[in-house]
């Protein structure tokens, strides 16, 4: 079974601070890692694809990247609406499985 | 524009059954792959099962198989969650989840949840 390891678990940060999260496979899953946001009360909102494709309307303040087994989500000037749990979503085809990482409390100082 | 609206949800005893109805609109149901995804406070987000557009596949997390059936109703736009033998770990809010990209992987819209409680 492939493991995801997500990183912080919570953070706190100034508006307009560059905030980083990073997620870990604990095998090669080439680019098949999504991200997404949820806020309290909320369904979560996808924001990247394929770890690092915006999805249309998302801010580009919102970024991805990596490949592999080590990935990072990064919000480059972080603003108040962005308050949320981040997720990581890892996903393999044969078969069809999916899986959550352990989430990100993103907060404002 | 696109909708899904679950409904079911509710408190029952551990060993009993539920099943969760999701109705969809704004999009062409049997082109999509439909996911179940559950949250719970304490344990985050957790993929539940999806049903491919056909219906004529059926894949589950480990944490449900044995115990849960995913089907679909494409005449209706509707998803369906048949869970049974119900334990106190299912709690959770369940969303109902359009999948799209390849292997429906990219999970676009989701509707607002339903809760479900199991508890004595």
């Amino acid at each position: 079974d492939i493991h995801m390891t997500q990183s912080p678990s919570s953070l706190s940060a100034s508006v307009g601070d560059r905030v980083t999260i990073t997620c870990q496979a604990n095998q090669d899953i080439s680019t098949n890692l999504n991200w997404y946001q949820q806020k309290p009360g909320k369904p979560p909102k996808l924001l990247i694809s394929d770890a690092s494709n915006l999805e249309r309307g998302v801010p580009p303040r919102f970024t991805g990247s990596g490949s592999g087994t080590d990935f990072i989500f990064a919000i480059t000037s972080l603003q108040p609406e962005d308050i949320a749990t981040y997720y990581c979503q890892l996903y393999e085809t044969l078969p069809p499985r999916f899986t959550f990482g352990p989430g990100t409390k993103v907060g404002i100082k | 524009q696109v909708q899904l609206v679950e409904s079911g949800g509710g408190v029952v005893q551990p060993g009993r059954s539920l099943r969760l109805s999701c109705e969809t609109s704004g999009f062409i149901f049997s082109d999509f792959g439909v996911h179940w995804v559950r949250h719970t406070p304490g344990k985050g987000l957790e993929w539940v099962a999806v049903t491919w557009y056909d219906g004529k596949n059926e894949y589950y997390a480990d944490s449900v198989k044995g115990r849960f059936s995913v089907s679909r109703d494409n005449s209706k736009n509707t998803l369906f969650l048949q869970m049974d033998s119900l334990r106190a770990e299912d709690t959770a809010t369940y969303y109902c989840v359009r999948g799209t990209g390849y292997a429906f992987a990219y999970f676009d819209f989701w509707g607002q949840g339903t809760l479900v409680t199991v508890s004595s």
